[in-house]
């Protein structure tokens, strides 16, 4: 069984902060994406890592920094916490190679900014 | 440019009736459409992929290529199908990316 998890549930930091969100996968896949998650905007991707240390733009980058050093985790970094931050952030993990692979997603991370 | 389009931010049906969530794309090569599925303090998950044309939990989606829809269907709702619908687009050579639409949620009242 798949397994993606996160770090946190739960999050509230305050406006300015460095911020990290942890995610892990257990079955050795290849891709990983973080995601956010608002209402009436849906899914929309922030950062996407194909292999270790190779990462691409999503669609809404500005803000956002990632890390991959080991396969398993990916990381997502708010440099300076924003109010318009607030929101659901949702990773997922994938094989590589072709569109057939479902992602996986892991439980989400609510990240309140005061 | 890719898009998804769910032109419904919510459906309300009754139990036993039919349901039909929509979905149109915008792409100009050879799609691949995938419906995810994410009930009430669940992950989200996919519910089916276009390519298998499968029927899960009685749902299915047929591409059609001429009106560049994707829409999910099933002839009887049930209380458990009220949740939110993601319809997601992929496609391009060498990623492995989705684009998702702005979801529906479906509510199924008894």
């Amino acid at each position: 069984d798949v397994k993606v998890t996160q770090s946190s549930r739960y999050l509230v930091k305050r406006t300015g902060e460095k911020v990290f969100l942890e995610c892990v996968q257990d079955m050795d896949h290849e891709n990983m994406f973080w995601y956010r998650q608002d209402p009436g905007l849906g899914l929309r991707l922030i950062y996407f890592s194909y292999d270790v240390k190779m990462k691409e733009k999503g669609d809404i980058p500005e803000g956002y920094s990632v890390s991959r050093e080991k396969k398993e985790r990916f990381s997502l970094i708010l440099e300076s916490a924003s109010t318009n931050q607030t929101s659901m952030y949702l990773c997922a993990s994938s094989y590589r190679g072709g569109l057939y692979y479902e992602q996986y997603f892991g439980p989400g991370t609510r990240l309140t900014v005061t | 440019a890719q898009r998804v389009t769910q032109p419904e931010k919510l459906l309300s049906v009754f139990k036993g009736a039919p349901v039909e969530l929509k979905c149109n794309y915008s792409y100009s090569g050879s799609p691949e459409l995938f419906w995810y599925v994410q009930y009430s303090r669940q992950r989200l998950q996919l519910l089916l992929r276009h390519i298998s044309r499968e029927s899960i939990k009685g749902f299915t989606a047929d591409l059609n290529k001429g009106e560049t829809s994707f829409h999910l269907k099933k002839p009887f709702a049930q209380e458990e199908d009220s949740a939110m619908y993601y319809c997601a687009l992929g496609g391009n050579n060498n990623t492995d990316k989705l684009i998702f639409g702005t979801g529906t949620r479906l509510q199924v009242f008894p």
